[in-house]
Order: structure tokens, then sequence, then C-alpha cells
């Protein structure tokens, strides 16, 4: 079985300050692990993804996340948030040979000027 | 990247009707298309994996004759809500995998039934 839980249902941060969305999951096999983004009544777009290669994976949008093994992490950073970063953020785990994806509950994050 | 594209955006129907979304990948084949849903404010919900020329598999809970999916082409899979009510009001998102590893998600559906 696969899970994934993301620890804060909201944060909220100044421009131009850094952002933290955190993230465990839960795998009974060797997982890749997503963020997906999602703007108000949209669907889906893909930030990163860790798929066994690096563990520090850099994504779009100046994000970037750590697979940390002996943590079951994998939380997603960016140095300085931009208004246009305020929406809503999954983490998603999936298997290695397998498209079926787990969603977290989701993070919104909102961006103060 | 590749695109994934919805239609309808934006559905309104009366209760007792029957809606088809449909879920199409402009510039690859997807073997394989997954249905989800997403109520206001909460992640999204596996419904089925829909596989190009056999029947879809539905998720424990999701009611096969009330959400029909077909998947009569590589580029192309449609969701359709049979007999819908007030309560399958919703935001109905399809992705598709290319077979590289990665999904790409439609733009989404939003299903209003008064």
């Amino acid at each position: 079985a696969q899970s994934v839980t993301q620890l804060d249902s909201h944060v909220s941060v100044s421009e131009g300050t850094p952002v933290l969305l955190r993230c465990n999951y839960s795998s009974s096999y060797s997982p890749s692990l997503f963020w997906y983004v999602q703007h108000p009544n949209k669907g889906l777009q893909l930030l990163l993804k860790y798929t066994s290669a690096a563990t520090l994976v850099k994504g779009i949008n100046g994000f970037e996340a750590e697979f940390k093994k002996s943590e079951t992490s994998f939380h997603l950073t960016k140095p300085s948030a931009h208004m246009s970063d305020a929406a809503e953020y999954f983490c998603v785990v999936s298997l290695s040979n397998d498209y079926k994806l787990s969603f977290g509950a989701g993070t919104t994050v909102t961006v103060r000027a | 990247g590749a695109v994934v594209s919805q239609h309808p955006s934006w559905v309104i129907c009366k209760s007792g009707t029957s809606v088809k979304i449909e879920c199409r990948s402009l510039d690859f084949q997807a073997t394989t298309m997954f249905w989800y849903r997403q109520f206001p404010k909460q992640s999204l919900m596996l419904m089925a994996t829909s596989n190009e020329g056999s029947k879809a598999t539905y998720e424990q809970g999701v009611e096969k004759d009330k959400f029909l999916i077909n998947h009569a082409s590589l580029t192309l899979s449609t969701l359709t809500v049979t007999s819908a009510h007030p309560e399958d009001s919703s935001f109905y998102i399809c992705s598709a995998s290319g077979g590289t590893g990665e999904l790409f998600f439609g733009e989404g559906s939003r299903l209003t039934v008064l």
C-alpha cells in the first residue's frame, strides 16, 4: 500500500520569503514522487518528480524538493515566493512501474504582498 | 510538454440527464488514461483506469453503471455520468500516460447538476 501525508493544509508566506511544503510518504516499493500545482478551476501542472536518481530534484519556477529515504519525506521548497505561487500543491506517490497515483490532501499556499 | 484536452470545461445539466466528458491526448498516443473526481477544496480521488480497447478498471466504491468510461482510440477516452443528480456535481479531471513515465493532466471539467 502507498499513501501520502501533507503535513500542512495551509501555508501563508510573504512575497520574497522562503516557502516550505512538507510531505511524508509510505510505500512498500521504491516510489516515484511528484509535486503538482493546481490553480483555481484548472488541471494539474507537474512541478518536479523524483524517480530514484538524484535525491535533490530541481523543478520549474524555482521549486526544488529533496528525497530523504530515512525520513520518508519529500518536502518542497522555494527560496523566494512570488505572488503567482499562490495555488494548491499536491504531493503524489506512485509505484515505480505503475501510473496509478496516490494524492496527498493538498496544501493551499497564499502569498502576502 | 504533452497536451491533454478536456471538453467541456463547464457543463450545467438538469437532474436525470446524462453528461459526456471527453479527454483527448493531442500530441501523443495514450494507452492508459485515468479519471479523477475532485470535491471543493479536497484532493483528487481516482475513479477509474481507462485502457484502450478494453473495459475500464474502477476503484472501489465507484459505480461503473453510473460512470461509464469508453476508451475507443489511443487519443480519446470519454466519461459519461448517467442519470446525473446534484451529488454528482464535482470537478472531473483526466490524465493520460504516453509511456514516458509522466502523467499529463487535462484542465478539468466542472459539472453542476441542478
